[in-house]
């Protein structure tokens, strides 16, 4: 799977948006763009997935770049519970093959 | 809809000693996963399971590590004999199955400390 490249912190204020950028540079044609993120001591969730097209759900919005290589997702009015070390991960479509996490962007929200 | 749950919450335990942790997946997901979380890193899958048997088991210690989900549902992990670096929280996850659309539910995890 593509290695990931991710900023090791962000701070964004309560109530705007919080752009996090990822860069997967080496990322292959079948290959998925996965978010989740993980909230001091819980188990990591599921935000949002893409392929090549722009993603929004309840949670948050996925822009990925028309040559693939990076991707941002946005949160679009961030609240003190959205901080959390954020996880952008690649995978291979239609396989098995399990998450491969890094070491994610830890996101604090400030009041 | 109920959640992955995970016993015990919190465990110390000495090195060289033994330990047990219990995975109960969502109803009817038929893919689990265990994975340890070292501090300050991303959780790393040991062994992921399709119903009861072993899809991966590429980065369990074999050696001290075991898993088993007998009956394609609830699945323990056991460390024999656990080692200073072995501390780490184990987190189980469950997936309705393993394509890629299918999202991963993660449990809240086991702390484990070895002293």
């Amino acid at each position: 799977d593509a290695k990931t490249t991710q900023p090791t912190s962000m701070d964004c204020a309560e109530g705007r948006a919080a752009n996090l950028p990822c860069n997967h540079s080496t990322i292959s044609g079948n290959e998925y763009v996965y978010w989740y993120r993980q909230i001091h001591s819980q188990g990591p969730q599921y935000i949002i997935h893409g392929l090549k097209n722009n993603e929004t759900n309840e949670m948050a919005s996925l822009i990925i770049t028309e040559d693939r290589k990076s991707s941002t997702l946005i949160l679009p009015h961030a609240t003190l519970r959205d901080t959390a070390v954020y996880y952008c991960i690649v995978r291979v479509g239609g396989s098995a093959r399990q998450l491969t996490f890094g070491s994610g962007t830890q996101l604090t929200v400030l009041p | 809809e109920a959640g992955v749950a995970q016993s015990p919450r919190y465990k110390i335990i000495e090195k060289r000693q033994s330990v047990a942790f219990w995975c109960n997946p969502i109803s009817g997901h038929a893919t689990l996963y265990w994975y340890q979380q070292i501090l300050g890193q991303g959780p790393k899958l040991l062994i992921q399971f399709q119903n009861n048997g072993v899809v991966d088991d590429s980065q369990l210690p074999k050696d001290r590590f075991s898993a088993e989900r007998l009956k394609g549902v609830d699945s323990t992990l056991k460390i024999q004999p656990a080692k200073l670096e072995d501390s780490a929280v184990y987190l189980c996850a469950s997936s309705l199955d393993p394509r890629p659309r299918s999202e991963q539910y993660f449990g809240p995890g086991t702390r484990l400390t070895v002293t």
